[in-house]
């Protein structure tokens, strides 16, 4: 089965923190993705990732940044959290270049910014 | 644009009674149409897909999703519901091969089957 896990499930920080969320696939999967899921809103796209050291804004990358730097991890940085930041981030993968695969999704990490 | 609407925030059922979570799409293109389910403190698990072909698609844990292209709708199904599939649901498309990676999902609904 594929796994992916993330670092904490559950994170609290301050206003003007440097936050970093880990993401780790053990099934060699090329496309990584990070969301923020809230409440009414469903899953929203902050950034995507087809390859080690490439990444593609998605719908909302603002206040965020990622990084690749190995195949099987996928960071999201939250350079300086905000209160509007509070949110539940899901990582995600999928293997190759195929459009009709399936994501696969990490447990989550609920985040809240005080 | 692509985007995915599922009218309803909830959808209430009794145990043994067949369910119906609903979900349009709008999308240019040919429609890549998926289902997920988030069990409590989970996150996402996949369902079942539409990519082309037959228009009742089987999936996991019994449901199925019918495809309708005229009325560019992808409602999940299950005949007999179980307390068990209560759960939060949502339905995703994404274009063909012009809409690159991105996934559009739906706000989700919320599934509550009473035994």
């Amino acid at each position: 089965d594929v796994k992916v896990t993330q670092s904490s499930r559950y994170l609290v920080k301050r206003t003007g923190e440097k936050v970093f969320l880990e993401c780790v696939q053990d099934m060699d999967h090329e496309n990584m993705f990070w969301y923020r899921q809230d409440p009414g809103l469903g899953l929203r796209l902050i950034y995507f990732s087809y390859d080690v050291k490439m990444k593609e804004k998605g719908d909302i990358p603002e206040g965020y940044s990622v990084s690749r730097e190995k195949k099987e991890r996928f960071s999201l940085i939250l350079e300086s959290a905000s209160t509007n930041q509070t949110s539940m981030y899901l990582c995600a993968s999928s293997p190759g270049l195929a459009l009709d695969n399936e994501q696969f999704f990490g447990p989550g990490t609920r985040l809240t910014v005080l | 644009a692509q985007s995915v609407a599922q009218p309803e925030d909830q959808v209430n059922v009794a145990e043994g009674n067949p369910l119906t979570v609903k979900c349009t799409y709008s999308v240019s293109g040919n429609p890549y149409l998926f289902w997920y389910v988030q069990y409590p403190n989970r996150g996402l698990q996949f369902l079942l897909k539409y990519i082309t072909g037959d228009n009742l698609v089987k999936g996991s844990y019994g449901f199925e999703a019918e495809f309708n292209k005229s009325q560019t709708s992808f409602h999940l199904k299950k005949p007999s519901a179980l307390v068990s599939d209560s759960a939060l649901y949502f339905c995703a498309v994404r274009r063909d091969h012009t809409g690159g990676f991105k996934t559009i999902f739906g706000a989700g609904t919320r599934l509550f089957v009473k035994a």
